[in-house]
């Protein structure tokens, strides 16, 4: 059974920091990667789809990569800004093929 | 706009009470879902629908119930048989096929069980 594992569980760095977050999965026999931003109260908001066959993914100051053989993605976030503080989740295809396995996130609180 | 929009925001259940939560798409995707949130636990799957009159049940559909009438529209139905509903509900949908899909989210409704 897939299982996502994302760590830290929560992270505080002051504004400017360059930082990476890290997420992995048990079965690397993914169709993809998702990455989610979720501010408190929210709804989630999609950030960055990887497909299996890509190996990163850029939108802004975002940043992912996908190691499907090391079952293990990073969502890198360069010159962090307060407004970044949330909590980014990562998640794949399911057994299925269709509903996604989330890991628990990771908060991250940017201070100015 | 494009999106999935969910209605209400906040939700109070009686006991015994069965409560709906609405949800609309205007994305013209095939596939919809619906998810919980509990703190500390991620989110878990509770039934999906890749096609309209056609739906599966997820991990914790038990006390749960939906339909599937219109390509758009996803209701979930909470019933007095879920013991714990007091969570925060997502539904998400995307286009076929699924496991290649990007899926997205709506804004969310909080249930609480007074």
């Amino acid at each position: 059974k897939q299982e996502v594992t994302q760590i830290p569980a929560a992270l505080s760095v002051p504004e400017g920091e360059n930082l990476v977050l890290n997420c992995s999965f048990t079965d690397s026999a993914i169709y993809n990667l998702q990455w989610f931003r979720q501010d408190p109260g929210k709804g989630l908001t999609s950030l960055l789809l990887i497909q299996s066959s890509q190996r990163e993914q850029t939108s802004g100051r975002l940043n992912a990569s996908l190691d499907k053989s090391s079952g293990r993605s990073t969502l890198y976030i360069a010159a962090s800004q307060p407004g970044d503080s949330a909590t980014y989740l990562c998640a794949v295809p399911g057994q299925a093929g269709t509903a996604l396995i989330f890991g628990k996130g990771t908060t991250l609180s940017v201070s100015s | 706009d494009g999106g999935i929009t969910q209605s209400p925001k906040y939700l109070f259940r009686k006991e015994g009470q069965n409560v709906t939560l609405s949800c609309e798409q205007n994305l013209n995707h095939d596939a919809m879902y619906w998810y919980r949130q509990d703190p500390g636990q991620g989110l878990r799957l509770i039934y999906y629908s890749q096609i309209v009159n056609d739906f599966q049940k997820g991990d914790i559909a038990e006390g749960y119930s939906v339909s599937r009438e219109k390509k758009e529209s996803f209701p979930l139905t909470v019933t007095s048989a879920q013991k714990n509903p007091t969570a925060f509900y997502l539904c998400a949908s995307s286009i076929q096929p699924p496991e290649t899909a990007e899926q997205f989210f709506g804004p969310g409704t909080r249930l609480t069980v007074l």
